[in-house]
Formats: structure tokens, sequence, C-alpha cells
């Protein structure tokens, strides 16, 4: 079955600073890859999902990821870090044909100091 | 056009109740989830229906959970003779198939 691992629970970074968040996965066929955000006191909101188009992908807010099929990565990046992305961040993954279930990390809580 | 809903936003139990939560995917979406978000937790998935094939249950906790969903559209999540460690902020997502999930705002459950 699929899963997904994402790499430390709280991640703190400067004002203007390099976002990364780390997301491994595993599924034995081509998955679907997914970020999520989830801003204090709101519901999650989808941020970029990959679907076997272009393994970079843009999402909204400056953010994007990258699928690399070697490292089984599907990181989270974002040249400078701003003050209003502090929130929390769910990596998901899901498998066409392997009913459709998509799968959540247990979240990346990122921190912004000033 | 609307999205998903739950009701009720927030629920406040004694500890022995039951409590049923709802929620209103968007329409013509086949699949549903619930999720259970408690604080340093993170998303715990819970059950998952999608169209008309029988739902996996096999997030849900204990055999106090169950939840069913109604001509593939409203689902109803109960927990019965709820305890303290049920409260958590209760979320429920529609998608078409793979597609994004849309999530409803929760339902946020505390039992005393």
């Amino acid at each position: 079955a699929q899963s997904v691992t994402q790499l430390g629970s709280h991640v703190s970074v400067s004002e203007g600073a390099l976002v990364l968040l780390r997301c491994n996965y595993s599924s034995s066929v081509p998955p679907y890859l997914f970020w999520y955000v989830q801003y204090p006191n709101q519901g999650l909101q989808l941020l970029l999902k990959y679907t076997s188009a272009a393994t970079l992908v843009k999402g909204i807010n400056g953010f994007e990821a990258e699928f690399k099929k070697s490292e089984t990565s599907f990181h989270l990046t974002k040249p400078s870090a701003h003050m209003s992305d502090a929130a929390e961040y769910f990596c998901a993954v899901s498998v066409q044909g392997r009913d459709d279930k998509i799968i959540f990390g247990k979240g990346t809580r990122l921190h912004i100091l000033p | 056009g609307a999205g998903v809903s739950q009701s009720p936003s927030n629920k406040v139990t004694e500890k022995g109740k039951d409590v049923e939560l709802r929620c209103d995917p968007i329409s013509g979406h086949t699949a549903l989830y619930w999720y259970r978000q408690s604080l340093g937790q993170g998303l715990e998935f819970l059950i998952y229906f999608q169209g008309n094939s029988a739902p996996d249950k096999s997030g849900l906790p204990s055999d106090r959970f169950s939840a069913e969903r109604t001509g593939g559209s409203v689902s109803t999540l109960t927990i019965q003779r709820t305890q303290q460690e049920d409260s958590a902020v209760y979320l429920c997502a529609s998608s078409l198939s793979l597609n994004e999930q849309f999530f409803g705002p929760g339902t946020r459950l505390t039992v005393l």
C-alpha cells in the first residue's frame, strides 16, 4: 500500500530564507502527489499537485515541488519565506486504480522567524 | 458553487453520550472522506466512501465509530458512548476520484 512520510514535524526558517519541507512516498506504481496547507484556524486547501505531467510543479503563493522518482521524493520549496507562510503543511499520495484513496502525511508545522 | 459543509461547527457533549456529525459534500463528488485532527497528531484517516463501493473503514479507531453515506451524498459520522480522547476536530472532504480533495470547515468535538 502507498504511504507518505514527512520529515520534521516542525521546521523554522527566517523571513526571506529558503523554505524546504520534505516528503517521501512509497508506491509500487506511479503516484499522484499533493501538498495541502492549513493556515491557523482555517481548513485545508490545495497548494499544488503532481499527476504525471511535468515533474516540477508550481503552486500558489510562490511554492513549488519537484517529483523525483529515483529518490521517491516530492519536497516543497519556496525561495523566500514570508511571515504569512506560517502554517501546517501536509503531503499526500494516491494511486490510480488502487481504490483511489488519498493518504496524508502527519504534517509539518512551518514557523517563520522575524 | 457551494463547498463542503459540516454541521455542527462545534459540539460539546458529556462522556458516554452519542454524537452525530454531518457532512454535505460538493454535488457530484463521488468520493467522501472523514478525518480526525487532534492537537499535534496531524490528519488521521477514519473512513472513505467511493461511489457505490463498500466503504473503507480501516481507519475507524474502535467499534464506537461508524459512518454512513445516504444516496451517495450526505454522510453522517456517529460516535457512540463518547470518551474524552474522542475530543478533536473532525474533517470531511470530497473529491472527484483522484482529483483535489475539498475540505469542509470541520466540527470541533469536545467531550467533557
